[in-house]
């Protein structure tokens, strides 16, 4: 079956601009996070989805970075003013359900941000 | 959770096991260790997790010392398509959604 998909695979922005990164997770997972990636670095948390709401977003940077589920399936992380510092590559996973430590996270691609 | 301790890197010769290891001295006990690796450009891919028992799978196997304070993930044999960075994770208590990765272990299997 599909996996996780991430659009765009490559973003390149300028510096001050506005970017949306999406996930499709996999279908009837009911669980979605997003993770941050710098180079030569392990990926680094961001924000845990159960069904529509943001359970946790206790990782995410600062208030530039936002991310949406409105139906409960494909997500939208959003940066406003992005930064230099912003660049790196973005990671979505989803699990059938949350809160489980049984269920294993199923990772996307990712979106490789470059800001210049 | 946990903190984890790996080196950060191995070589291994293609056919033959490899056996990476994982410092875990303070990890608690209804806390799980968890093993992804992540093959270049890829996201991270699951591998195995285990308590406290040894654990096989298709891909691998899980050795956790009796005192659970370090552990073992070992691919019997090795394939080029092994070589990535392999990350041991703690993961449990209230925060057991979240995978809290380190540098992790690149290794490089070799022809």
């Amino acid at each position: 079956g599909a996996g996780v998909s991430q659009t765009p695979s490559n973003k390149v922005t300028e510096k001050g601009k506005y970017v949306e990164l999406r996930c499709d997770p996999i279908s009837g997972h009911t669980a979605l996070y997003w993770y941050r990636q710098s180079l030569g670095q392990g990926p680094e948390f961001l924000i845990y989805f159960q069904g529509t709401g943001a359970a946790d977003d206790s990782g995410l940077p600062n208030d530039r970075f936002f991310a949406v589920r409105p139906e409960g399936s494909v997500s939208t992380l959003k940066i406003q003013r992005t930064e230099r510092g912003d660049s790196a590559v973005y990671l979505c996973a989803s699990s059938l359900l949350a809160g489980d430590i049984y269920n294993e996270q199923f990772f996307g691609p990712g979106t490789r941000l470059t800001v210049l | 959770d946990a903190k984890t301790t790996q080196p950060p890197s191995m070589d291994c010769a293609e056919g033959r096991a490899a056996n990476l290891p994982c410092n875990h001295s303070t990890i608690s006990g209804n806390e799980y260790v968890y093993w992804y690796r992540q093959i270049h450009s890829q996201g991270p891919q699951y591998i195995i997790h285990g308590l406290k028992n040894n654990e096989t799978n298709e891909m691998a196997s899980l050795i956790i010392t009796e005192d659970r304070k370090s552990s073992t993930l070992i691919l019997p044999h090795a394939t080029l398509r092994d070589t990535a960075v392999y990350y041991c994770i703690v993961r449990g208590g209230g925060s057991n959604y979240k995978l809290t990765f380190g540098k992790g272990t690149l290794l490089t299997v070799n022809p």
